[in-house]
């Protein structure tokens, strides 16, 4: 079935260091793949999505390759900021008749100043 | 615009008991979407609304069913709580369903304690 893995945390950085949060997927044809993060206490948001293979999405200084050579989205931010510490989350969406979406367990990012 | 919204944000139940959770999707969207996320399980689909129907529904018992209002609103409803219902409970909503995935935009959740 589809599913997405992604690296386990906590993930602990000091402000300005580069981050990379990896994040692998299985799935039949072509799912379009995202990056949601929640901050302490909020629900989900956006953060950057890729709809097609070698597509990139980016937001805020964060990016995402979307490899189906490799089945991969892994994120990245080249300088973490003490305000990006939050859960982020991998996920694979489909159209049509399913139209969910499919996540990852989540990845803490704790970034000290 | 407003965004998704949700009530009540914490739910306090007992074992045995029902729970009922709101949801109201972004104006124009049709779309509502139910998702669990329990501790250390992640981020769970439970059930997804279009024009008032159940289009797709996950792996969870009958216990938990809802359904969606003439203006799109949406009810969850957890039967017979368990200790082990306790979690996060977000809703999401998006613009119709069609042949290509719509982006879902995500409520500030409803937090629910069965004791």
């Amino acid at each position: 079935g589809n599913s997405v893995t992604q690296m386990e945390g906590p993930v602990t950085l000091s402000e300005e260091a580069f981050l990379t949060i990896n994040c692998t997927y299985t799935a039949t044809g072509y799912p379009s793949l995202f990056w949601y993060v929640q901050y302490p206490g909020e629900g989900l948001q956006l953060l950057l999505k890729a709809t097609k293979a070698d597509d990139k999405g980016s937001n805020k200084g964060f990016e995402a390759t979307y490899r189906k050579e490799t089945t991969s989205f892994h994120l990245e931010k080249g300088s973490v900021q003490v305000s990006d510490s939050a859960v982020y989350f991998c996920a694979l969406g489909y159209g049509g008749a399913t139209n969910k979406l499919i996540f990852g367990t989540g990845t803490l990012l704790a970034v000290q100043p | 615009e407003a965004g998704v919204t949700q009530s009540p944000t914490h739910l306090i139940k007992t074992r045995g008991q029902q729970a009922t959770l709101r949801c109201s999707p972004i104006s124009g969207h049709t779309s509502v979407y139910w998702y669990q996320q329990a501790l250390g399980l992640g981020l769970q689909f439970l059930l997804w609304y279009d024009e008032g129907e159940e289009r797709n529904r996950g792996n969870f018992p009958p216990r938990f069913s809802g359904r969606q209002f003439p203006n799109y609103s949406s009810e969850l409803n957890v039967n017979a709580l368990e200790l082990e219902d306790s979690a996060l409970y977000l809703c999401a909503s998006s613009l119709a369903m069609g042949a290509r995935y719509n982006e879902q935009f995500f409520g500030p959740g409803t937090r629910l304690t069965v004791l």
